[in-house]
């Protein structure tokens, strides 16, 4: 079983569409947590940090849910330039050594068509 | 600012060669760490150094070496190369320690 579980997709959806893709996670020692945004062929990209408490960034909102080892982005009002895959990321660390270590999903791809 | 920078951006090796990755954070960050990305995969973490000291390492063969320099600069040498190494291989850096990390546009292996 993967450390980090992700609905692989594709998620095809009209533009306008609210859409939310899931994760779950297993390391019950998993310190932070993150959505990450990755275009074809390119470098991932930070698009939110994720707190138990619930943010909101514009027409993204993450949650999370410790107990259950869930994390969870929904996107509003989708728009054509937010086709790309969405990484679920969470950090082993910080420990108090400075060690730190993501752990990446394998992405859910979202098409977002006119 | 500049972002993380990495050089090259493109590189083509034979098997059995040896390849040196470079990685320059953004300034003021002295948590660099190294992953490498398959197609169809998610980033898999390689070494992780913080104030120039590995505080970790993934599950790669020993062939896989990096280290940190004064200037939190950072290098990834990959020995004894093989085809399976081909990859895109990222540099990320980070302000603080559980910050998210930024990312280099990343060297793109090929090993022929």
């Amino acid at each position: 079983r993967k450390e980090v579980e992700q609905d692989p997709g594709p998620f095809n959806v009209p533009e306008g569409a609210t859409v939310a893709f899931n994760c779950t996670y297993s390391n019950s020692a998993s310190q932070s947590f993150f959505w990450y945004r990755q275009d074809c062929r390119k470098e991932p990209k930070l698009l939110m940090s994720v707190y138990s408490s619930g943010n909101e960034d514009g027409r993204f909102t993450a949650q999370l849910n410790r107990a259950s080892q869930y994390i969870s982005l929904l996107i509003r009002d989708s728009k054509l330039s937010d086709s790309a895959t969405y990484l679920c990321v969470v950090n082993r660390g910080p420990l108090n050594t400075g060690f730190q270590k993501l752990v990446f999903g394998t992405g859910t791809r979202l098409l977002v068509s006119p | 600012d500049a972002g993380v920078t990495q050089s090259p951006t493109h590189l083509i090796k034979t098997r059995g060669q040896h390849v040196t990755l470079r990685c320059s954070p953004i300034s003021g960050h002295k948590s660099v760490s190294w992953y490498q990305q398959v197609l169809g995969q998610g980033p898999q973490f390689i070494f992780q150094y913080y104030e120039k000291e590995e505080r970790g390492r993934g599950n790669f063969p020993d062939r896989f070496s990096a280290r940190q320099f004064p200037n939190y600069s950072s290098e990834l040498n990959v020995n004894a190369l093989l085809l399976g190494d081909s990859a895109l291989y990222l540099c990320a850096s980070n302000f603080r320690p559980g910050s998210g990390y930024t990312f280099g546009s990343g060297t793109r292996l090929t090993v022929v």
